[in-house]
Order: structure tokens, then sequence, then C-alpha cells
């Protein structure tokens, strides 16, 4: 697609629920990441994929976080048991290739409200 | 963890100013990247420089990178109110050359 689309946009979710967060990079880009931020702060990296390798979960906080990527394209953000601190933007970004050599696109991000 | 901390933390200025925002960080890097972000969502990338670059230039946009006293500058020259946004810096390190590591943000007003 033309760029990095993220779903759903918002989503409400009562404590101790689980929910999806759904990521469509850029077709062609290798590299996926997800960042969230909270009210104010800065990005905190999460995970990030790069073609067939084995992810950096380096940044999920919890296990109760998890996220994969399907055929090297869709990716899906999984958090289990959903606590009030885990209320954020969650964004996504990919790339054509590693850092080191490319600057990221970004999705406009789903805003997650734990109630 | 942050990487980055840019400075100032806000920063307000009037239409046809120039806004200067710095940026430090910790380790040594491959690259530094700036990027901006409206209203709190999706970040857009303005520009990236290389460990071995100075300067960069990218329309009204200037950026400076000093690597022996890792930081960074972006300056922004004749300010419009659409300029308006936070301001990012984000590092990508030597020894780790896969993700972006991200400071936290200036927030930048432009009065018209």
């Amino acid at each position: 697609g033309a760029g990095v689309s993220q779903s759903p946009s918002n989503k409400v979710t009562e404590k101790g629920k689980d929910v999806e967060l759904r990521c469509d990079p850029i077709s062609g880009h290798t590299a996926l990441y997800w960042y969230r931020q909270s009210l104010g702060q800065g990005l905190e990296f999460l995970i990030y994929f790069q073609g067939n390798s084995a992810p950096d979960k380096s940044g999920l906080p919890s296990d109760r976080f998890s996220a994969e990527r399907t055929g090297g394209s869709v990716s899906t953000l999984t958090i289990q048991r959903t606590q009030q601190e885990d209320s954020a933007v969650y964004l996504c970004a990919s790339s054509p290739g590693p850092g080191f050599n490319y600057g990221y696109t970004f999705g406009s991000g789903t805003r997650l409200t734990v109630v | 963890s942050q990487q980055g901390e840019e400075d100032p933390q806000a920063l307000s200025i009037q239409e046809g100013e120039n806004a200067t925002m710095n940026c430090s960080y910790k380790t040594s890097i491959n690259n530094l990247q700036w990027y901006r972000q409206n209203s709190g969502r999706g970040l857009v990338h303005l520009i990236l420089i290389r460990s071995n670059e100075r300067e960069k230039h990218s329309g009204r946009l200037r950026v400076t990178l000093d690597t022996s006293k890792k930081s960074s500058s972006l300056l922004i020259t004749a300010s419009r109110a659409a300029d308006t946004a936070s301001y990012f810096c984000a590092t990508v390190r030597s020894y780790n050359t896969d993700k972006l590591i991200f400071g936290t943000g200036t927030r930048l007003q432009v009065f018209p």
C-alpha cells in the first residue's frame, strides 16, 4: 500500500481483556517495528522484525505482550490481560531494510485505553 | 530506554523566526535521524545524518552532528505556523544497527 496502515485507530477495552493491534506495512519493506508512546512521552521500542530473522523482542515490557509477523508482511501485536498502565498510543513503522540505512515510515497509531 | 535527550522540552516562537532544537545522546552511533509528530500520532521522517557527516540540509531544515560531543541540532529557518509539532531525534547505535532509539522530544509552537 501507499503507507503503513494500523487498525483499529482507537480501542477501548476493559482491564483484564486481551487486545490485538494490527499493522500493515508498506509492500516490500522487510523491516517492521512496534513502539508505544505514553501521553506526552517519547517512543518506547517494543519489538523489531527483519525479514525471516528471529525478531528482536528486547523491548517487550512483560510476557503479556507478544507479536507475530505472518508471511513477512502483516504484523499483529497482542496484549493479554490488559492493565491500565498499558494505555498508550501503539505505533508501527516499516522501512526498506535495517535502520542503519533507512528512515522509518510510521502508521497513524492505535490509541489504546484500558478502563 | 531513552538514548537521546532533546533541549529545550518546549519552544515558542513567532512566524518567520528560526527554531533551534538540540539533541544529546549517550553511546556511539551509526546515524541520527529527526522526526516530526503532529497531534500525538504518526511520525514523519525529516532527515538522516550519518556519523561521518557533520551537516546536512533539506529545504528549510539544517541538521548538524558533533560526534565528539554526542550532540546534534535541528534548525528550522523562517518558521511557519504549520511547523508547530513535536520534534524527536533518534539514533541507530554503532553496535546495534537495527533499531532506532528515540529521545524525549521538543514541543515547538509557532505563532502566526
